[in-house]
């Protein structure tokens, strides 16, 4: 069975440095992985997604992840945080023959001070 | 250029009663999912059409929890005898094709509360 844990519930940061979101997956094939985000009264938004293709992805909003399959790893990065990025991001998985099922993971509220 | 509508927004109702939330996805959008997010956790996974067939309902925690896609477009989400423990934020979302490519565009919710 495939899963994502997400190594911290909340992260602060300032504004203007850089920010690390750490994801670790479990899934038994390869997966496809995503990154969404969920500002206060909105749906969620994919930020960044990879599919086997290069391993460093680069998403909106300056964000980039790096699958790393040694580590089982999947960490959202940004060099330089901006207010606008305070919300709750999420890790997801999904396996390779699950067609649309996602597996979630708990969450991160990214707090953002100025 | 609309997204996937959900309504109501917002439902107050009472233990045991019954609940219909709809779904509109995005026009042209083939595959529909419905997840559930409880309060301070990642959205769970509930169920997943493609055209008018649930293709996956793997994730409906008991037959109080039931839905529909009658023609191919919007959905609902039935659930009877409400308990408290329902009460959450019911997202949906929709993809122009089902399968490991189509990227999910989701709704804003229909929060639910049961009394």
């Amino acid at each position: 069975a495939q899963s994502v844990t997400q190594l911290d519930s909340h992260v602060s940061v300032s504004e203007g440095t850089p920010v690390l979101l750490r994801c670790n997956y479990s899934s038994s094939y390869s997966p496809s992985l995503f990154w969404y985000v969920q500002h206060p009264n909105k749906g969620l938004q994919l930020l960044l997604k990879y599919t086997s293709a290069a391993t460093l992805v680069k998403g909106i909003n300056g964000f980039e992840a790096e699958f790393k399959k040694s580590e089982t790893s999947f960490h959202l990065t940004k060099p330089s945080a901006h207010m606008s990025d305070a919300a709750e991001y999420f890790c997801v998985v999904r396996h390779y023959n699950q067609g649309g099922k996602l597996i979630f993971g708990q969450g991160t509220e990214l707090s953002v001070k100025p | 250029g609309a997204g996937v509508s959900q309504t109501p927004s917002n439902k107050v109702t009472e233990k045991g009663k019954y609940v219909e939330l709809r779904c509109d996805p995005i026009s042209g959008h083939t595959a529909l999912y419905w997840y559930r997010q409880s309060l301070g956790q990642g959205p769970e996974f509930l169920i997943y059409f493609q055209g008018t067939g649930a293709a996956d309902d793997s994730g409906l925690p008991n037959d109080r929890f039931f839905a529909v896609r009658p023609e191919g477009s919007v959905s609902t989400l039935k659930i009877q005898r409400t308990e408290r423990g329902d009460s959450a934020v019911y997202l949906c979302a929709s993809s122009r094709e089902g399968g490991d490519t189509g990227e999910l565009f989701f709704g804003e919710g229909s929060r639910l509360t049961v009394l």
